[in-house]
């Protein structure tokens, strides 16, 4: 069974202050990994896809990085703001299918 | 909004009967994917079609099916409907066949009474 795990579940962060968390998943054939910011009662929205190991990507003041070589991306956000409030959710793109992580929740306290 | 539309927004039915979801991609999209998002599960992959194609295949049951057309537009047909079928359907589209951003649509709200 292919699993992709992120980690923590839920994180309540002070306004200011940056955090970041974590996608794992298996390294075998792997094509690309994405990351999306879910708003509660909207879809998802992408924020990166990511295909190459040490890939970076940043806009604004979101960032990830992937290591495809052992299983996993971060994803940083820098001085967090009530808008960033939201679940945050990575996807493994594989050939044949997409697998999606459970998202990590983050709560920006003001 | 990402240009993917969905119709339609809410569909309550009961158990036993089919239902077919619409779905169009953004303009100069060729890819279509169907997701189910259950209450007690995260996002479920269901099927991708690219150009017309079935192109990947995810966790979609034998009594649900789909189809793109030659307008690129596609279909997820729900059929022998049970209570555990209530969830929101999104369908997201992308410009190539794998790897490519995806673009969501507002969902279709299916409950099953």
């Amino acid at each position: 069974i292919l699993n992709v795990e992120q980690s923590p579940q839920s994180l309540h962060v002070q306004e200011g202050d940056s955090t970041n968390f974590t996608c794992s998943f298996p390294s075998s054939n792997f094509y690309a990994l994405h990351w999306y910011r879910w708003e509660t009662a909207k879809s998802p929205e992408a924020l990166f896809v990511m295909t190459l190991n040490g890939d970076e990507k940043k806009k604004g003041r979101i960032s990830a990085t992937l290591n495809t070589k052992e299983g996993y991306s971060y994803l940083y956000i820098k001085g967090s703001q009530p808008e960033d409030s939201a679940t945050y959710l990575c996807a493994l793109n594989r050939d044949d299918k997409i697998i999606f992580g459970k998202g990590t929740r983050l709560h920006i306290l003001p | 909004d990402s240009g993917v539309t969905q119709t339609p927004k809410h569909l309550i039915t009961a158990t036993g009967q089919r239902v077919t979801l619409r779905c169009s991609p953004r303009s100069g999209d060729l890819s279509v994917y169907w997701y189910q998002q259950s209450l007690d599960q995260g996002l479920q992959f269901l099927i991708q079609y690219y150009n017309g194609e079935e192109r990947a295949k995810g966790n979609i049951l034998e009594r649900f099916s789909a189809q793109q057309f030659p307008d690129l537009h596609s279909e997820l047909n729900l059929s022998s409907l049970e209570l555990g079928d209530s969830a929101l359907y999104f369908c997201a589209s992308s410009h190539g066949p794998f790897g490519d951003t995806q673009y969501f649509g507002p969902g279709t709200r299916l409950t099953v009474l």
